[in-house]
Formats: C-alpha cells, sequence, structure tokens
C-alpha cells in the first residue's frame, strides 16, 4: 500500500499570507494526486486533482504542484473562508489512501 | 444539479450488520465510479471502497476488505454498502462520493450517515 505524509499537521496564519501545505508518498504516483478542503461538519469538497489541475469552481489562489512522491498545495492569500482541514489523496493505485490532514487556523 | 444523499446509519451492536445506501440525482451512477469514505469524528478521512459504474470492478481498504461490500442498483440509480461484522472502531460518519470520469478523485459528496458500534 503507498503510504501518505502530509505536513504540517497544523498551521497557523493570518488573512492574507501565503501558505504551503506539503504531501509525500512512499513510492511514485505519477500526478494521480487530489487536494480535499473540509471545513467543520462538512463533507469534502476537491480543490485539485492530477496535482495541478484546478476543480472547476474553485478560486484561483489555490494551486498544486509536485509529481512522483513529492506534492504541494499552495494557497496564494489566504481568505477568511479558506480556515479549514485539507487533505491529499492518492488516486494512483487503491487503496486510494488520504493524507492525515493538515489544519489550518487563524493565528 | 448533482446530488448524493446517504441513509440508513444508526446504532449497532458489534458483530451486528447494516445495510448504507446513497441515492443520486442530477446524473447516472452507471456512468461514473463512487467511492465509500468515512471519518471517526475528529479525525481523518479513510477511503473505505471503490465500485465502477462501467465495468462493476470492485477495490477495498484492508480495514474493511471480507467484511463490506460495495454495489450499485441501477433501477434506482443508488449505491449501497452491506457492512458485516461490526467493530467499534467502525464508528464514524460514512460518506458516499462521485468520482471524476478521468480520475478516483471525488468531486461530489453526500452529506454522510453516521454508524455507531456500541453494545
Amino acid at each position: 500500500d503507498i503510504q501518505m505524509t502530509q505536513s504540517p499537521s497544523s498551521l497557523s496564519a493570518s488573512v492574507g499570507d501565503r501558505v504551503t501545505i506539503t504531501c509525500r508518498t512512499s513510492q511514485t504516483i505519477k500526478t494521480y494526486l487530489s487536494w480535499y478542503q473540509q471545513s467543520p461538519g462538512k463533507a469534502p469538497t476537491l480543490l485539485i486533482y492530477f496535482a495541478s489541475n484546478l476543480q472547476s469552481g474553485v478560486p484561483a489562489r489555490f494551486s498544486g504542484s509536485g509529481s512522483g512522491t513529492d506534492f504541494t498545495l499552495t494557497i496564494a492569500s489566504l481568505q477568511p473562508e479558506d480556515f479549514a482541514t485539507y487533505y491529499c489523496q492518492q488516486n494512483y493505485s487503491p487503496p486510494y489512501t488520504f493524507g492525515q490532514g493538515t489544519k489550518l487556523e487563524i493565528k | 444539479e448533482v446530488q448524493l444523499a446517504e441513509s440508513g446509519g444508526g446504532l449497532v451492536q458489534p458483530g451486528g450488520s447494516l445495510r448504507l445506501s446513497c441515492a443520486a440525482s442530477g446524473f447516472i451512477v452507471n456512468d461514473y465510479g463512487m467511492n465509500w469514505v468515512r471519518q471517526t469524528p475528529g479525525k481523518g478521512l479513510e477511503w473505505l471502497s471503490y465500485i465502477s459504474g462501467r465495468s462493476g470492478t470492485t477495490y477495498y481498504a484492508d480495514s474493511v476488505k471480507g467484511r463490506f461490500s460495495v454495489s450499485m442498483d441501477n433501477a434506482k440509480n443508488s449505491l449501497s454498502l452491506e457492512m458485516n461484522s461490526l467493530r467499534d472502531e467502525d464508528t464514524a460518519v460514512y460518506y458516499c462520493a462521485r468520482t471524476l470520469k478521468v480520475s478516483v478523485a471525488a468531486d461530489s459528496w453526500g452529506q454522510g450517515t453516521l454508524v455507531t458500534v456500541s453494545s
């Protein structure tokens, strides 16, 4: 099974900051990686697929990069609605494991 | 508009069984892949299973393999998850989610249904 290592597990930032979350996989997954945002009490929503493709309707301040085993999610300028938990997921081979999550909190 | 609605959650004793349903609207389930994902209260997401609407191929996480079974009902345009031999650690909110046509990434999610396994 492919292991996911997401970091940091939590992050404090201010509105307007640029933040980066990383996800590392235990073996190459090419670009078969997606990113999700989850607000408290809500279902996750898809932000990025194939490592860098922005899902329809997602603001352009979100971007993804990486290939192989190392990936990043960047939020260019944090908005109040961005304070949530973020997960990566490998879509390369089953089981389609998620990262442990990164909780983004207001500083 | 794409919508997914889970039902069937509730309280069940350890060793018991439960069947979750996921009603789809705004699209045909048979044209997509579908996932089940769960989340223990206050914890992260755990992928559980996938079914291809076109081929019927299924995959499961090791934690549920042999105990859970996913199926599609084309007539009802719905998805089901049959859960047997339930354990305390199966307590979670269970989500169904539709995948993109080009990836197993999930672009639409239901609101979730809570399953509590307890004596």
